[in-house]
């Protein structure tokens, strides 16, 4: 079974900071997705990736498939991004569901 | 943008007492599932639904509980003879193929047994 490991736990950050959080899973996959949940609890989609890298706006996501690891970055940092940042892998067998792992709490000060 | 939409937003049951979480998917999503959060812990699957059968299941869906897409839009998810430790926040997702794009959640049930 794959095992979903994120680091920090916690990150606090100041305005304008570049974030990265971390995340690594012990089992080749299928997809890896990285997820914000709001302090609601409501969870979003932000990135869904196999390979390389994906950027949006100024998040961007990378993988490295041989590593088993994966980063999110966050450049200029703002209050608005602070939520909760979960990274979930799909196993290659499976049907499409997500195994998660903790999330990483960002709280991004002015 | 079409949305995953959930009711109620927040159930309140006593022990022992069946609950009807209700989900209604994006309308051109084929693969359907459930997850559950309990408070302060990370979110776990539960169920993954398609073609009207259920296509993978966890531990934790044991015979308690049931899922149905009665009416070709809703997709229910049935709580038997609710514990106390069914208590936590309930996500339904859709996703129009497996694989290729990602899941869209619905912003969660927040189940409370009493």
């Amino acid at each position: 079974k794959n095992e979903v490991e994120q680091s920090p736990q916690n990150l606090t950050a100041q305005e304008g900071e570049f974030i990265t959080i971390n995340c690594s899973y012990s089992v080749g996959i299928s997809a890896l997705h990285w997820l914000q949940q709001h302090p609601g609890g409501g969870i979003v989609s932000l990135f869904m990736l196999s390979s390389g890298k994906k950027k949006h706006g100024r998040l961007i996501a990378t993988i490295n498939i041989q590593e088993k690891h994966s980063s999110l970055h966050i450049t200029a940092s703002h209050p608005r991004d602070s939520a909760v940042y979960i990274c979930a892998v799909e196993d290659g067998g499976s049907q499409g569901n997500l195994i998660f792992g903790k999330g990483t709490k960002l709280s991004v000060k002015p | 943008e079409p949305e995953v939409t959930q009711t109620p937003s927040h159930q309140v049951t006593q022990m022992g007492q069946e609950v009807i979480l209700r989900c209604v998917p994006i309308s051109n999503h084929l693969y359907f599932y459930w997850y559950r959060q309990i408070l302060g812990q990370k979110v776990e699957f539960l169920v993954s639904f398609y073609n009207n059968e259920i296509s993978e299941k966890s531990e934790i869906f044991d015979d308690q509980f049931s899922v149905e897409r009665p009416d070709g839009s809703n997709f229910t998810l049935k709580i038997r003879s609710t514990k106390l430790e069914d208590s936590a926040m309930y996500f339904c997702a859709s996703s129009p193929d497996r694989g290729v794009q990602p899941q869209h959640f619905g912003d969660g049930t927040r189940l409370s047994i009493l």
